[in-house]
């Protein structure tokens, strides 16, 4: 099984800074990564994929690198819709997901 | 625009069966993707629980594949999950989603819908 540990578990950021979330593999899981974005009380988002691509629709202050063991995503200048729970997923293996970087406001 | 929309019990007997299904507007279910039951116990984050292709090909989580099946209906465009012998740690938000291809990221989701595991 392949366990995904994001960090920090919890960011406290003001609107316009840059945020820089980790996502940490157990072992390699290539760049077969994703990212999303969930609000409360909704469905997650798809932002990123494949480590690096951005979805359809996902504004480019949404970025992603990383390969093998160690990933980040990156907000480069934070919007107010931005203040979110971030979950990396992989696809190496089965399929999971970490457990979560909360993003809020400070 | 597809469209998938959960639908069940909200509410279910310890022990007993949970049954979903999520159906599909705006989009054939036997196109190139994977269809998937993603659950979210509440304050917590996301769990993979299986996917299917429209063959009826399916993979599962194998912390939970000794109770899981999960079915598609190409005549109804719906897929179903059946979870077995649940129990209060099987209360969550159940989300169906699907893929764009054969690549399991998961850029359509469902509303979610929430199931209660309870006497």
């Amino acid at each position: 099984e392949i366990v995904l540990t994001q960090s920090p578990a919890s960011l406290s950021l003001s609107p316009g800074e840059r945020a820089t979330l980790s996502c940490r593999a157990s072992q390699s899981v290539s760049t077969y990564v994703a990212w999303y974005q969930q609000k409360p009380g909704q469905a997650p988002r798809l932002l990123i994929y494949d480590a690096s691509k951005r979805a359809t629709g996902i504004p480019a202050r949404f970025s992603g690198s990383g390969s093998g063991t160690d990933f980040t995503l990156t907000i480069s200048s934070l919007e107010p819709e931005d203040f979110a729970v971030y979950y990396c997923q992989q696809r190496t293996q089965w399929l999971s997901f970490g457990g979560g970087t909360k993003v809020e406001i400070q | 625009q597809v469209r998938l929309v959960e639908s069940g019990p909200g509410l279910v007997k310890p022990s007993d069966t949970l049954t979903l299904t999520c159906g599909v507007s705006g989009g054939s279910i036997s196109g190139t993707q994977w269809w998937t039951w993603v659950r979210q116990p509440p304050e917590k984050g996301l769990e993979w629980i299986g996917d299917i292709y429209h063959s009826g090909n399916a993979d599962y989580n194998p912390s939970l594949r000794s109770r899981v099946t999960i079915s598609v209906d190409k005549s109804k465009s719906q897929f179903s999950l059946q979870l077995t012998s649940v129990t209060a740690a099987d209360t969550a938000v159940y989300y169906c989603a699907t893929s764009a291809d054969l690549r399991k990221y998961f850029h359509l989701w469902g509303q979610g819908t929430l199931v209660i595991v309870s006497s």
